[in-house]
């Protein structure tokens, strides 16, 4: 049974780097078949998708994000990671990493997110 | 701002039938991009339970269906159940984004 596990501080001061590493068990992280990717859910809120990666390295991230998101994949370890620079309060949300399957013609349209981590709290303060 | 709506909530009591509509424009589904939809009960992860439109998972109760049409897709959840109180997202991938959108979201309640 795949399973995805986020680790990571759970506090952040403002102006600082949110950094967070997700662990896959269970299946590997270079299956051609599957993005990575990171979404995020203020409390409350609705689900904001942050970002992706391949097992290659190649990136996709949210236009409203990009300049402050980096993703990186490290395959010998089976993990990918997180980087969310100048956090303000605004960035505090839960956040999670999941798996994305593709299907059809994999275009990068024709992904979903299927297994998912349970997700912490990440607060920015001071 | 989310590019896909939905409503805040529906209602019905156990064994009725309740849709969720999932309203997106021309750059999203209207475009082509498959409409895949996510439970989320209190304090847990989503959980797949739609993807393209209308696929069920392993594990998935039929009595969940999905549907597309135009610019539009909706969630069917037949025979309500008290364990289906939860919020549920619908996903796409908008093209003039470059990016995967999320609809508003909708709480679920058995009545």
């Amino acid at each position: 049974q795949l399973q995805l596990q986020e680790s990571g501080p759970g506090l952040v001061k403002p102006s600082e780097t949110l950094s967070l590493t997700c662990t896959v068990s269970g299946g590997s992280i270079s299956s051609s078949s599957y993005y990575w990717g990171w979404i995020r859910q203020p409390p409350g809120k609705g689900l904001e998708w942050i970002g992706n990666i391949y097992y290659s390295g190649s990136t996709y991230y949210n236009p409203s994000l990009k300049s402050r998101v980096t993703i990186s994949v490290d395959t010998s370890k089976n993990q990918f990671s997180l980087k969310l620079s100048s956090v303000t309060a605004a960035d505090t949300a839960v956040f999670y990493c999941a798996r994305q399957p593709g299907y059809s013609g994999y275009d990068i349209w024709e992904y979903f997110f299927d297994y998912w981590g349970q997700g912490p709290l990440v607060t920015v303060s001071s | 701002q989310s590019v896909l709506t939905q409503p805040p909530s529906v209602s019905g009591a156990p064994g009725q039938r309740v849709t969720i509509s999932c309203t997106g424009s021309r750059s999203n589904i209207g475009a082509g991009s498959d409409v895949h939809w996510y439970q989320q009960l209190p304090g847990t992860a989503p959980k797949l339970l739609i993807y393209a439109n209308t696929n069920r998972p392993s594990g998935v109760p039929d009595r969940f269906s999905g549907s597309k049409s135009g610019t539009s897709a909706s969630l069917a959840i037949t025979g309500l159940q008290a364990e289906d109180e939860a919020d549920y997202y619908c996903q796409s991938y908008d093209k003039s984004l470059s990016g995967y959108v999320f609809g508003t979201g909708t709480k679920v309640t058995v009545l």
